[in-house]
C-alpha cells in the first residue's frame, strides 16, 4: 500500500529535550516536505527536499532541522524544542513539485512541548 | 511574496445546497500551481485538484468544480448538492517556489 508514515503519532516532551520525528514514504517520490498546522493559520511549510541531499527552507524553518540521506526518509529534528513548537506536524511526499505534484500526507504527529 | 487568502473561516449549509469556497492568491511568479486539499474530521489531508498557471480551463469532477481566474487571482471551489460527507476543512494552496496554504475554510453540511 502506497503510504507516508510518521512516528511517533503523539509526543509530549519538555523544553530543550532534543527530539526527532521520522517520516518515510514507499512511493519512490523525489519530493518530500514538512508542515506544521496551527489553528487559524492553516499549514505552514517548514522544510522541503527536492531529492537526496537537497533540502531547502520553507516559510517557518526556525528551530527545525532536516536531513535527506535516503530517498524514502525525511526526519524532522527539533534540537531544543520550545512551547511555541507545540503543533500538529505533517510530512508529505510527491513525485515532483509542480506539474505532477500530488502530495500524499502522513497521518500527522501531535507534539506538545511543556 | 506569496500569499493565499481564504476569507471564509466557516460556512454552514443544509444538505443539497450549493456552496462556493473562495480562494485568492498573490504571487509575482508567472509559473505557479494551485491546489485544493480536504481535511475531514478524521484529520488526514486529501488532495483534490492541481491547476497550473497556464491552464485557466475550469474543471468539473462529479459534484465538485473549480473556477480559476488569473484576472482576479482567484481559484474558487464549488460543491454542488452538498452532502454531509462534504463536511471538512478545505485548504487552498499555492506553489511558486515553496508551498503556501490558506488558513482553511471549515464547511459544515447539516442534514
Amino acid at each position: 500500500e502506497a503510504q507516508v508514515t510518521q512516528n511517533p503519532r503523539y509526543l509530549i516532551t519538555v523544553t530543550g529535550k532534543k527530539l526527532t520525528v521520522t517520516c518515510s514514504q514507499n512511493m519512490n517520490h523525489e519530493y518530500m516536505s514538512w508542515y506544521r498546522q496551527d489553528p487559524g493559520l492553516g499549514l505552514r511549510q517548514i522544510y522541503y527536499s527536492m531529492n537526496v541531499e537537497v533540502t531547502d527552507k520553507g516559510d517557518v524553518p526556525e528551530g527545525y532541522k532536516v536531513s535527506r540521506k535516503e530517498k524514502r526518509n525525511f526526519p524532522l529534528i527539533l534540537e531544543s524544542p520550545s512551547p511555541n513548537q507545540t503543533s500538529l506536524y505533517f510530512c508529505a511526499s510527491s513525485f515532483d513539485a509542480g506539474i505532477q505534484e500530488t502530495q500524499y500526507f502522513g497521518p500527522g504527529t501531535r507534539l506538545l512541548v511543556l | 511574496a506569496q500569499k493565499v487568502t481564504q476569507a471564509q473561516t466557516e460556512i454552514s449549509v443544509v444538505e443539497k445546497e450549493d456552496v462556493t469556497l473562495d480562494c485568492v492568491y498573490e504571487t509575482r511568479d508567472t509559473t505557479y500551481y494551485l491546489f485544493w486539499y480536504k481535511q475531514p474530521p478524521s484529520g488526514e489531508l486529501v488532495f483534490l485538484i492541481r491547476r497550473n498557471s497556464f491552464d485557466e480551463q475550469n474543471e468539473i469532477s462529479g459534484r465538485y468544480s473549480w473556477n480559476f481566474q488569473k484576472s482576479t487571482s482567484s481559484f474558487n471551489f464549488t460543491i454542488t448538492a452538498s452532502q454531509v460527507v462534504d463536511s471538512a476543512v478545505y485548504f487552498c494552496a499555492l506553489r511558486a517556489w515553496d508551498m503556501r496554504f490558506g488558513a482553511g475554510t471549515r464547511l459544515t453540511v447539516k442534514p
